[in-house]
Order: C-alpha cells, then structure tokens, then sequence
C-alpha cells in the first residue's frame, strides 16, 4: 500500500494564478481530509469529506475549494492564489465507521508570490 | 475533547526506552487516548490508541493508568529516527471530527 499520496510535492504560484493539489488514498477509507501548516502553528482544519461525493468546510475554507469524485481522490483547489495562502498542505484519511485515526501524505510545500 | 498536558521536551539515549507522559485529567468515559508524531518537514504519523487496556503494535506500547487520568507512549529501543514531535490527543472514537495538536513533546534521541 502506498497510503496516502499528495501531489505536487512543491509549487510556486504567482498571486492570482490558480491550482489543484491532488490526494489520494489507497486503503478504502471514508474520510479524507484537507490541512495546512504554517510556522509555530499546528494544522487547521481546511474542508473535509465524509464519503464519496460529499464535502464540508473545516475552520479556514475561504479561498478554497474541494471536489471527492471518487472516493479515493480528494481535491483541493485554490481559484485566485493570494500570498496568505503560502503553506505546507497535508492531505489525510480515515476508515470512518467508528475508527478514526487520520493517515497523511507526505504535504505539498506551496509558495504564492 | 479532554485538554491533556505533555512535557515540552525530552531526550533519550539510543537504544533505551523513551517513555513520554500524558495528563488527560478531565477525560471522559467515552474518549480515547491517541498518539500522533511529527518528523521534522513531514506528514504527521499516526501510531496508537487505546481507550483503557494497554495496546501494542509495531512501533510502541500504550499505557493508560487505571483512572484513565494519563497515559505513557512508549518507545522500547529509541532509534534517532524517533526524534519527533509526539502529540497526545483525546478524542471520541469514530466521527469526522479535525485533529487537534497541542504544543506536544520534543522528543530528541542522543546517539
């Protein structure tokens, strides 16, 4: 198994551009999740997914969004990329159904200038 | 979900035990004790959980005390790769509910 995988690994966008950040899952779980990690601070919570075609916003949603087509892929888009958004992105899975210890990728290093 | 405390810091020898405690005083009956890492520029990583027996696996050993008011990780033969951020979480089981990191413990194996 490979777990949870993020791609890209490194991104540097320029204010205004857009991207998506991919996640993906291969152990069959429920839930999948959407952090990001600045300096000093521990991660919060961006959107959230509860199964395949579902989402919802976590603490920090604006500026963002997400899309699970399928249960394994969970995407995060940013539309308009602002400086703020600069970030380490960790991308997580849980079973669901009464387990929940979260899995993450390896994150996505993202730089907006 | 129950406020736990951690040391800010530890060390510990290679090869030797590293045991890292949790005050979790105001758990409830229901809650779960769990423990994450996190390596420096890495993912956080998942390693146990257990509601009041011991618990075992591949990477520690999970003791919770018999009022469930703290719990102890521990790491039998500490490699420097253990040195990490160790958070200690309570939280109920199941739901969809984000992850909450405290400050957690520095955790540095010395060779």
């Amino acid at each position: 198994n490979a777990g949870v995988t993020q791609t890209p690994k490194f991104r540097v966008l320029k204010t205004g551009q857009s991207m998506t950040l991919l996640c993906a899952q291969d152990m069959n779980h429920e839930y999948m999740y959407w952090y990001r990690q600045d300096p000093g601070m521990g991660l919060r919570l961006i959107h959230y997914s509860v199964g395949e075609g579902t989402t919802a916003k976590g603490e920090v949603p604006d500026g963002y969004n997400v899309s699970r087509l399928k249960k394994q892929n969970f995407l995060l888009g940013l539309e308009s990329a602002a400086p703020s958004q600069t970030s380490v992105y960790f991308c997580a899975s849980s079973p669901g159904t009464g387990r929940n210890e979260q899995y993450f990728g390896p994150g996505t290093r993202l730089t907006v200038t | 979900d129950a406020k736990t405390t951690q040391p800010t810091s530890m060390d510990c020898a290679e090869g030797r035990a590293a045991n890292l405690p949790c005050n979790h005083s105001t758990i409830s009956g229901n809650e779960y004790v769990y423990w994450y890492r996190q390596i420096h520029s890495q993912g956080p990583q998942y390693i146990i959980h257990g509601l009041k027996n011991n618990e075992t696996n591949e990477m520690a050993s999970l003791i919770i005390t018999e009022d469930r008011k703290s719990s102890t990780l521990i790491l039998p033969h500490a490699t420097l790769r253990d040195t990490a951020v160790y958070y200690c979480i309570v939280r109920h089981q199941g739901g969809s509910e984000k992850l909450v990191f405290g400050k957690g413990t520095k955790l540095t194996v010395n060779p």
